[in-house]
């Protein structure tokens, strides 16, 4: 049972544009959010997170939106880089303590179009 | 540098052997993972350990084994009752809850492990 599910493969976007990378779950009891960046054969590198007391946190030009009504989350990436180019994880756990375990999802290649 | 060294990044075996995989940290991190990854299915957790001499199964703990004998160290076996090994294998680490309050996971290079 796929607790945390990111529908979309893949993802292709123009340099420049808005990448739009989605995630939905299904367990009620997540209360807080990550995403990761992952390269191939490196381990993925932390990105972004949300606790769900919020609905939006932005760094940079990167910005995550809870929508904890629809149980759905989304990363923008804005203005898309070709550095950008890499598969994006989301990530949900139960509470926001340091040795809470992570439930990932199954990725979203996101390439980056020069 | 402070980080998360796994060792070999690659690592080839016959089928029916055991081959241990490493994982060691100098974060001073209480809490450590091991996640497979496989294509198509994400990060799927084999066994975590919350603290020296104790550790607890993940969703995938079949054919697997771990031991935490120090705080740095959280080695992965991979044993022949493990019916399809061959994956990229990832270990993680998070700070201790004393020092922190939130669950980012620090992850190693990995270890690609081919079985033949």
């Amino acid at each position: 049972d796929q607790q945390v599910k990111q529908n979309s493969p893949s993802l292709s976007v123009q340099e420049g544009r808005i990448s739009i990378l989605n995630c939905d779950y299904t367990n009620s009891m997540f209360d807080y959010f990550l995403w990761y960046k992952k390269y191939p054969a490196e381990g993925p590198t932390f990105l972004i997170s949300i606790s769900s007391i919020k609905d939006k946190n932005e760094d940079g030009r990167f910005t995550v939106f809870l929508n904890k009504s629809a149980k759905h989350l989304s990363l923008h990436i804005v203005p898309s880089q070709p550095g950008d180019s890499a598969v994006y994880f989301c990530a949900a756990s139960e509470s926001n303590f340091g040795n809470e375990k992570l439930t990932f999802g199954t990725g979203t290649r996101l390439t980056i179009i020069p | 540098d402070g980080g998360i060294t796994q060792s070999p990044k690659y690592l080839f075996r016959k089928e029916g052997q055991n081959v241990t995989l490493s994982c060691e940290q100098n974060l001073n991190h209480d809490a450590m993972y091991w996640y497979r990854q496989d294509p198509g299915q994400g990060l799927r957790l084999i066994y975590y350990s919350q603290i020296v001499n104790d550790f607890q199964k993940g969703d995938i703990a079949e054919g697997y084994s771990v031991s935490r004998e120090k705080k740095e160290s959280f080695p992965l076996t991979v044993t022949s009752a493990q019916k399809n090994p061959t994956a990229f294998y990832l270990c993680a680490s998070t700070p201790s809850l004393v020092f922190s309050s939130y669950n980012e996971q620090f992850f190693g290079p990995g270890t690609r492990l081919t079985v033949l």
